[in-house]
This record gives structure tokens, sequence and C-alpha cells, in this order.
């Protein structure tokens, strides 16, 4: 089991607007760790698509965004495109554990 | 633009040593902003990392690991190493070298990653 917990599948049709949440504890999301997502395409590496909780790198389209609450985060993705059809994680640091620790990946599938 | 390589056995037997190599290009592994980390998926499963390192040689394992663990560097060749003893089948995995940035504490370069499968 994950440290962070995702949901396994979301979908969404053509233009919705989709959330996956990523829910954490008092010693990782919760102790202000910064929260980042990765999109993984079918067959290819993870690819970075949200750091420091809210922040997009170069490249990254406006339709992806991230927040943080208390011990949990969501990535949404609005103006769904059949390309975002891809595993999703979300990523954090724990300080109990000293470590980087990953949740269990959200499959999203556009309808 | 700065890429990382995979590259090792495909098959190794349980029991032995998996080894892996990771080479750095389009920058150097020597940078003070970055450490340099491992990752791994198992087939249709979620990832799980393993472990970081400085160019110093500085190492952070995941505890579940630690005891069976060495990541190790070399930056006259911009290359850092891993190698994880007693492999069994459940070390089969997609294996992923990526850069670690520090203070914000992600991993914003990666590898394509290499299969290992554990089997005799």
């Amino acid at each position: 089991q994950s440290v962070l917990t995702q949901p396994p599948s979301v979908s969404g049709a053509p233009g919705q607007r989709v959330t996956i949440s990523c829910t954490g504890s008092s010693s990782n999301i919760g102790a202000n760790f910064e929260v980042h997502w990765y999109q993984q395409l079918p067959g290819t590496a993870p690819k970075l698509l949200i750091y420091d909780n809210n922040n997009r790198p170069s490249g990254v389209p406006d339709r992806f965004s991230g927040s943080k609450s208390g011990t949990s985060a969501s990535l949404a993705i609005t103006g769904l495109q059949a390309e975002d059809e891809a595993d999703y994680y979300c990523q954090s640091y724990d300080g109990s554990l000293s470590g980087v620790v990953f949740g269990g990946g959200t499959k999203l599938t556009v309808l | 633009q700065l890429q990382l390589q995979e590259s090792g056995p495909g098959l190794v037997k349980p029991s032995e040593t998996l080894s892996l190599l990771c080479t750095v290009s389009g920058g150097s592994i020597d940078s003070s902003s970055y450490y340099w980390g491992w990752i791994r998926q198992p087939p249709g499963k979620g990832l799980e990392w393993i472990g970081n390192i400085y160019y110093i040689g500085n190492t952070y394992y995941n505890p579940s690991l630690k005891s069976r663990i060495t990541i190790s560097v070399d930056t006259s060749k911009n290359q850092f190493s891993l190698k994880l003893n007693s492999a069994t089948a459940t070390d089969t995995a997609v294996y992923y070298c990526a850069r670690w940035r520090r203070g914000t504490n992600h991993f914003d370069y990666w590898g394509q990653g290499t299969l290992v499968t554990v089997s005799s």
C-alpha cells in the first residue's frame, strides 16, 4: 500500500474537467512538504507535470493545475483531450520515513 | 538538453546482484543543485522510490530496501549506479534513473527506463 492515496481510476468526456486527489498524512503533505505530479503515457517514462504544489514546467499546458490543502492535494485537468489519457502519480517527501513517497497512481480514461 | 540513460543486464538470476548504470549527458552530475535517483515500477504497478545520491557520495535510501542496495557515483564519467543484492522475482521491474531537484524535492528529468527480469 502506498503512503499517498489516490483513486485507482477517473474518467471524463472530451472537454470536461476532472480532478485527481492525493491524500497523505501529517508526516508528509500535512508537514508542509511540497506535492508534485507526474504524467505517464502508455509505455513511456513518467514526466513531471506539476511541481511545488501548483507550478507547471515549461511546455505543460495551463489546462493542468495543482492545489494543496491540509493533508491532501489535487490535480485538475480542464478541457480534457484524448491525449491526456495516461496514469498520473502524486509524490511528496515523508519526514517520518525520511524518504520520497509516491501515490499508487490514477488511470485517467477519456471517454 | 539533459538526458539520462539506464544500462545493464535485462535478466538476473534469483539470489544474484542486480546492477544498473545511469549515464548523464547534456549536464554535469557534480552540480550542487541536484541529487540523482533511482525509481522502479513493477509490471502493471506503481512507482517505488529506491534511493538518491549526491555527487559527493551522500546517499538516501528507501528504508524497505536499504539493507540490499548500494548507490554510488562516478563524477569523472558522469555516471551513477545501483546495486541490489539477493534479487528475487519481486524485484522484477522497469528501473528508472532521474534527476532530483534539491530543496523542492522532485524528479525533473527521467531516463527512459530499463526492464530487469529476475528469473532462473
